[in-house]
Protein backbone atom coordinates (compact mmCIF):
# COMPACT_ATOMS: atom_id res chain seq x y z
CA UNK A 1 0.00 0.00 0.00
CA UNK A 2 0.75 3.49 0.26
CA UNK A 3 3.62 5.05 2.44
CA UNK A 4 3.61 8.37 3.14
CA UNK A 5 6.99 9.58 5.21
CA UNK A 6 7.95 12.65 6.69
CA UNK A 7 10.49 13.99 9.58
CA UNK A 8 9.38 14.15 12.55
CA UNK A 9 10.66 17.56 13.89
CA UNK A 10 11.72 20.71 12.06
CA UNK A 11 13.00 24.08 14.12
CA UNK A 12 13.21 27.16 12.27
CA UNK A 13 13.48 30.80 13.77
CA UNK A 14 10.98 33.38 13.70
CA UNK A 15 10.55 35.11 10.81
CA UNK A 16 12.43 32.61 8.64
CA UNK A 17 11.05 30.45 6.10
CA UNK A 18 10.22 26.99 6.78
CA UNK A 19 10.31 23.84 4.88
CA UNK A 20 8.24 20.78 5.25
CA UNK A 21 9.58 17.54 3.08
CA UNK A 22 6.96 14.54 2.40
CA UNK A 23 7.62 11.53 0.31
CA UNK A 24 5.29 9.12 -1.11
CA UNK A 25 5.41 5.69 -2.38
CA UNK A 26 2.34 5.66 -4.98
CA UNK A 27 2.03 7.45 -8.23
CA UNK A 28 -1.45 7.06 -8.69
CA UNK A 29 -1.99 9.72 -5.78
CA UNK A 30 -4.09 12.33 -7.37
CA UNK A 31 -4.72 14.59 -4.94
CA UNK A 32 -2.25 15.74 -2.25
CA UNK A 33 -2.98 17.54 0.73
CA UNK A 34 -0.99 19.64 3.66
CA UNK A 35 -3.05 19.79 7.16
CA UNK A 36 -2.41 21.31 10.47
CA UNK A 37 -2.35 20.04 13.61
CA UNK A 38 -2.36 22.51 16.51
CA UNK A 39 -1.80 20.31 20.28
CA UNK A 40 -5.66 18.60 21.32
CA UNK A 41 -7.39 20.17 17.98
CA UNK A 42 -8.37 18.31 15.12
CA UNK A 43 -6.83 19.08 11.54
CA UNK A 44 -7.11 22.13 9.67
CA UNK A 45 -7.02 21.82 5.64
CA UNK A 46 -3.91 24.25 4.69
CA UNK A 47 -3.46 23.91 0.86
CA UNK A 48 -3.86 21.02 -1.60
CA UNK A 49 -2.52 20.25 -4.81
CA UNK A 50 -3.82 17.83 -8.16
CA UNK A 51 -1.28 15.43 -9.51
CA UNK A 52 -1.09 17.59 -12.74
CA UNK A 53 0.42 20.68 -11.37
CA UNK A 54 4.18 21.73 -9.97
CA UNK A 55 3.64 24.65 -7.90
CA UNK A 56 0.81 25.97 -5.94
CA UNK A 57 1.19 29.23 -3.94
CA UNK A 58 -1.52 31.11 -1.10
CA UNK A 59 -0.44 34.05 0.51
CA UNK A 60 2.42 32.22 2.68
CA UNK A 61 2.11 29.27 1.73
CA UNK A 62 3.55 27.50 -0.93
CA UNK A 63 3.52 23.94 -1.99
CA UNK A 64 5.58 22.46 -4.52
CA UNK A 65 5.62 19.42 -6.05
CA UNK A 66 8.10 16.53 -7.80
CA UNK A 67 6.13 13.66 -9.27
CA UNK A 68 9.39 12.31 -10.78
CA UNK A 69 10.97 11.91 -7.13
CA UNK A 70 7.74 11.75 -5.62
CA UNK A 71 8.19 14.40 -3.27
CA UNK A 72 5.97 16.82 -1.90
CA UNK A 73 6.78 20.10 -0.06
CA UNK A 74 5.63 23.07 1.96
CA UNK A 75 7.29 25.90 2.26
CA UNK A 76 6.03 28.68 5.25
CA UNK A 77 7.40 32.49 4.65
CA UNK A 78 8.07 34.59 7.42
CA UNK A 79 7.17 31.86 10.14
CA UNK A 80 5.34 33.15 12.81
CA UNK A 81 4.94 31.51 16.82
CA UNK A 82 1.23 30.69 15.65
CA UNK A 83 2.90 28.37 12.89
CA UNK A 84 3.62 26.38 15.92
CA UNK A 85 1.82 22.58 15.02
CA UNK A 86 2.03 19.16 13.32
CA UNK A 87 2.21 19.07 10.06
CA UNK A 88 0.46 16.30 7.98
CA UNK A 89 0.63 15.47 4.40
CA UNK A 90 -1.59 13.40 2.92
CA UNK A 91 -2.68 11.91 -0.24
CA UNK A 92 -5.42 10.64 -1.94
CA UNK A 93 -6.43 8.28 -5.56
CA UNK A 94 -9.43 9.70 -7.87
CA UNK A 95 -11.03 6.32 -7.45
CA UNK A 96 -11.02 6.12 -3.70
CA UNK A 97 -12.28 8.49 -0.68
CA UNK A 98 -10.08 7.87 2.22
CA UNK A 99 -6.71 9.51 2.07
CA UNK A 100 -3.24 8.39 3.73
CA UNK A 101 -1.23 10.28 6.35
CA UNK A 102 2.02 10.53 6.57
CA UNK A 103 3.64 10.71 10.46
CA UNK A 104 3.59 14.49 10.50
CA UNK A 105 6.14 16.76 11.09
CA UNK A 106 6.15 18.83 14.60
CA UNK A 107 7.22 22.70 13.56
CA UNK A 108 8.64 24.59 16.45
CA UNK A 109 9.85 28.21 16.44
CA UNK A 110 12.20 29.45 18.50
CA UNK A 111 13.21 33.70 18.99
CA UNK B 1 -16.36 28.16 10.98
CA UNK B 2 -16.39 24.30 11.15
CA UNK B 3 -17.90 22.40 9.14
CA UNK B 4 -17.38 19.30 11.03
CA UNK B 5 -18.58 18.77 14.96
CA UNK B 6 -17.71 16.50 16.82
CA UNK B 7 -19.13 15.71 20.72
CA UNK B 8 -18.43 15.29 23.11
CA UNK B 9 -14.75 17.28 23.20
CA UNK B 10 -13.43 14.95 26.54
CA UNK B 11 -14.64 12.05 28.20
CA UNK B 12 -13.29 10.60 31.64
CA UNK B 13 -14.96 7.13 32.21
CA UNK B 14 -14.80 3.71 34.34
CA UNK B 15 -13.76 1.16 32.66
CA UNK B 16 -16.04 -1.00 31.44
CA UNK B 17 -18.38 2.08 30.40
CA UNK B 18 -19.53 2.35 26.72
CA UNK B 19 -19.25 5.67 24.92
CA UNK B 20 -20.93 7.47 22.06
CA UNK B 21 -19.08 9.76 19.85
CA UNK B 22 -21.10 11.91 17.43
CA UNK B 23 -19.82 13.24 14.78
CA UNK B 24 -22.28 16.08 12.35
CA UNK B 25 -21.79 17.65 9.36
CA UNK B 26 -22.79 21.10 9.26
CA UNK B 27 -24.50 22.91 6.55
CA UNK B 28 -23.46 20.07 4.10
CA UNK B 29 -24.48 16.68 3.32
CA UNK B 30 -21.73 14.28 3.94
CA UNK B 31 -21.81 11.05 1.54
CA UNK B 32 -18.88 9.54 3.55
CA UNK B 33 -17.57 10.03 6.96
CA UNK B 34 -14.34 8.90 8.13
CA UNK B 35 -12.63 7.94 11.99
CA UNK B 36 -9.81 7.49 13.03
CA UNK B 37 -7.72 7.17 16.26
CA UNK B 38 -4.53 9.07 16.77
CA UNK B 39 -1.99 8.08 19.81
CA UNK B 40 -0.01 10.88 21.45
CA UNK B 41 2.70 12.10 19.07
CA UNK B 42 1.54 10.09 16.43
CA UNK B 43 -0.11 9.96 13.15
CA UNK B 44 -3.79 9.20 12.51
CA UNK B 45 -4.97 5.55 12.17
CA UNK B 46 -7.69 5.42 10.13
CA UNK B 47 -10.14 3.02 11.70
CA UNK B 48 -13.23 2.67 9.70
CA UNK B 49 -15.06 4.82 6.63
CA UNK B 50 -18.94 4.93 6.99
CA UNK B 51 -21.14 5.78 4.42
CA UNK B 52 -24.71 6.66 5.26
CA UNK B 53 -27.39 3.92 5.31
CA UNK B 54 -24.77 1.20 4.90
CA UNK B 55 -22.44 -0.60 7.07
CA UNK B 56 -19.47 0.68 7.99
CA UNK B 57 -16.21 -0.42 6.30
CA UNK B 58 -13.82 -1.72 9.34
CA UNK B 59 -9.88 -1.08 8.72
CA UNK B 60 -7.38 -4.18 9.32
CA UNK B 61 -6.92 -4.95 12.88
CA UNK B 62 -9.84 -3.13 14.03
CA UNK B 63 -13.02 -5.30 16.47
CA UNK B 64 -16.15 -4.66 14.39
CA UNK B 65 -17.89 -4.90 17.94
CA UNK B 66 -15.47 -2.84 20.36
CA UNK B 67 -16.12 0.42 18.02
CA UNK B 68 -19.59 0.63 16.69
CA UNK B 69 -20.81 2.81 13.93
CA UNK B 70 -23.78 4.26 12.81
CA UNK B 71 -24.52 6.29 10.06
CA UNK B 72 -27.63 6.81 10.18
CA UNK B 73 -28.35 10.43 8.14
CA UNK B 74 -26.14 12.26 5.68
CA UNK B 75 -25.13 14.61 8.79
CA UNK B 76 -24.64 12.48 11.24
CA UNK B 77 -22.30 9.69 12.45
CA UNK B 78 -21.64 8.03 15.98
CA UNK B 79 -19.12 5.93 17.54
CA UNK B 80 -19.57 4.17 20.25
CA UNK B 81 -16.49 2.30 22.34
CA UNK B 82 -18.31 -0.38 23.65
CA UNK B 83 -16.98 -1.53 27.44
CA UNK B 84 -14.27 0.54 27.34
CA UNK B 85 -10.98 -0.28 29.20
CA UNK B 86 -7.67 1.93 29.76
CA UNK B 87 -6.07 0.68 26.19
CA UNK B 88 -8.79 2.17 24.46
CA UNK B 89 -8.13 5.60 26.01
CA UNK B 90 -6.86 7.93 23.26
CA UNK B 91 -7.40 10.90 20.70
CA UNK B 92 -10.48 9.95 18.60
CA UNK B 93 -11.42 12.29 15.59
CA UNK B 94 -13.84 11.99 12.63
CA UNK B 95 -13.67 13.69 9.24
CA UNK B 96 -16.59 14.06 6.42
CA UNK B 97 -16.18 14.17 2.56
CA UNK B 98 -18.87 17.11 0.78
CA UNK B 99 -21.52 14.98 -1.27
CA UNK B 100 -20.20 17.00 -4.52
CA UNK B 101 -18.04 16.31 -7.62
CA UNK B 102 -14.35 16.27 -8.28
CA UNK B 103 -11.85 16.79 -5.25
CA UNK B 104 -13.49 16.75 -2.30
CA UNK B 105 -11.21 17.25 0.74
CA UNK B 106 -11.72 16.41 4.13
CA UNK B 107 -13.45 18.51 6.32
CA UNK B 108 -12.31 17.01 10.44
CA UNK B 109 -13.62 17.67 13.28
CA UNK B 110 -12.15 18.91 16.61
CA UNK B 111 -11.81 15.56 18.05
CA UNK B 112 -12.60 13.74 21.29
CA UNK B 113 -10.54 13.14 23.96
CA UNK B 114 -11.15 9.18 25.80
CA UNK B 115 -9.72 8.46 28.91
CA UNK B 116 -10.82 5.41 30.57
CA UNK B 117 -9.31 4.87 34.01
Amino acid sequence: GEDVEQSLFLSVREGDSSVINCTYTDSSSTYLYWYKQEPGAGLQLLTYIFSNMDMKQDQRLTVLLNKKDKHLSLRIADTQTGDSAIYFCALRESSASKIIFGSGTRLSIRP
Amino acid sequence: GAVVSQHPSWVICKSGTSVKIECRSLDFQATTMFWYRQFPKQSLMLMATSNEGSKATYEQGVEKDKFLINHASLTLSTLTVTSAHPEDSSFYICSAIYRGPGNQPQHFGDGTRLSIL
